[in-house]
């Protein structure tokens, strides 16, 4: 079985400080990782990826995440937050047993504020 | 075409109604998933399609829920005698054969309002 917690539902950062959103995961397997967003009444897009390569993965928008076995976490960063980034953010997990299905956590909803 | 999509963007329906609502991969895309998001929740699996194998319905709530895929391309999710706790957005997703992780494509979903 699988699993991704997010361990916030909401996150409030000023534009321009960093920004951290956290995930963790449980999987049987060797995970595949993605951290969509979901903008308000937008569908999901697809903003980075791990599948074992390397753990340091950088995505679009200047949005990166680190892949820590040892933690088991894959938590999403970005150095300086635009208020165009404030939108819903799922982490998830891919079954690769289970025919790809992906597992998203319940999601953490990240505002930026002046 | 050049993206999943979905119709209805919007329904809204009585309860005890059926509805159907109605995916269309991107071409040549072999898988096909549909989730629900409730207000507040994330997304949760319904079903899965994979070329002609028999469809993983492992995540469908209830036996009021049915979806088949016909041709290998569109697929269509139908809800039976609708219940208020169905609303949601039910989003479909599409990946290619060869994408393993990679590549899912999801639609705008169809938000679904049962009154």
């Amino acid at each position: 079985a699988q699993s991704v917690t997010q361990l916030d539902s909401h996150v409030s950062v000023s534009e321009g400080t960093p920004v951290l959103l956290r995930c963790n995961y449980s999987s049987s397997y060797s995970p595949s990782l993605f951290w969509y967003v979901q903008h308000p009444n937008k569908g999901l897009q697809l903003l980075l990826k791990y599948t074992s390569a390397a753990t340091l993965v950088k995505g679009i928008n200047g949005f990166e995440a680190e892949f820590k076995k040892s933690e088991t976490s894959f938590h999403l960063t970005k150095p300086s937050a635009h208020m165009s980034d404030a939108a819903e953010y799922f982490c998830v997990v891919s079954d690769p047993g289970g025919g790809n299905k992906l597992t998203f956590g319940t999601g953490t909803q990240l505002k930026v504020e002046l | 075409g050049a993206g999943v999509s979905q119709s209805p963007s919007n329904k809204v329906t009585e309860k005890g109604k059926d509805v159907e609502l109605r995916c269309d991969p991107i071409s040549g895309h072999t898988a096909l998933y549909w989730y629900r998001q409730s207000l507040g929740q994330g997304l949760e699996f319904l079903i899965y399609f994979q070329g002609n194998s028999a469809p993983d319905k492992s995540g469908l709530p209830s036996d009021r829920f049915s979806a088949e895929r016909t041709g290998g391309s569109v697929s269509t999710l139908t809800i039976q005698r609708t219940q208020q706790e169905d609303s949601a957005v039910y989003l479909c997703a599409s990946r290619s054969a060869t994408g393993g992780n990679y590549g899912y494509t999801f639609g705008s979903g169809t938000r679904l309002t049962v009154v």
